[in-house]
């Protein structure tokens, strides 16, 4: 149940990319995104809900493949403040409203 | 947006009590609030999910007993640590869906617990 997430960790300068990878086994009913800071309760990014969507907030967006078994969140021109954890919860139509992290990405960046 | 309230934030107790922590949901009433569990630079680890007016569902291996759920109301759902270990400590976040219609799951503020 738990999505297979990566990169691990991904070390950025201000101004670069980045892509994160959420896959699951199975056809998902949703699939959300998340960013924690140290100590921190993880903060609501996005969700995605269809096959085949995209979701953009300012500067970070997220797709959802047509078979609903991959996310990918994206990074665009990234910004000190984007430092953090990123975690991917899943979640099945056989288990609604549960939802399962994957093991998170650690995001630095650097000024 | 929807407000999860969490309880203490810290608590520190000795080997052997027992702990509780609140969730609260403080602009929308939630049926059903999920407790999570997190070690240090890990990820959030479904335990159970509260139901109110019933019993929790919990994961496999979680042990009902250790990990006490009571959801009486609909904006409120508690986590007993029963008999706390050392093993125990780590940090409980609660959450709940912002209401009807509302697919995020918000979390509370989170609870570090430390057993010595």
């Amino acid at each position: 149940q738990q999505p297979v997430q990566s990169p691990q960790a991904v070390i950025l300068r201000e101004g670069e990319d980045a892509v994160i990878n959420c896959s699951s086994s199975k056809a998902l009913y949703s699939v959300h995104w998340y960013r924690q800071k140290h100590g921190e309760a993880p903060v609501f990014l996005m969700i995605l809900l269809k096959g085949g969507e995209q979701m953009r907030h300012e500067k970070i967006s997220a797709s959802f493949n047509e078979k609903k078994q991959q996310s990918s969140l994206y990074l665009t021109a990234s910004q000190l403040s984007y430092s953090g954890t990123y975690f991917c919860g899943t979640e099945e139509g056989s288990t609604l409203g549960r939802l399962y992290f994957g093991r998170g990405t650690q995001l630095t960046v650097w000024p | 947006g929807a407000v999860v309230s969490q309880h203490p934030s810290r608590v520190i107790c000795k080997s052997g009590t027992s702990v509780k922590i609140e969730c609260r949901s403080l602009d929308f009433q939630a049926t059903t609030m999920f407790w999570y569990r997190q070690f240090p630079k890990k990820s959030l680890m479904l335990m159970a999910t509260s139901n109110e007016g019933s019993k929790a569902t919990y994961e496999q291996g979680v042990e009902k007993d250790k990990f006490l759920i009571n959801h009486a109301s609909l904006t409120l759902s508690t986590l007993t640590v029963t008999s706390a270990h050392p093993e125990d400590s780590s940090f409980y976040i609660c959450s709940a869906r912002g209401g009807f219609g509302n697919e995020k799951l918000f979390f509370g503020s989170g609870t570090q617990l430390s057993v010595l």
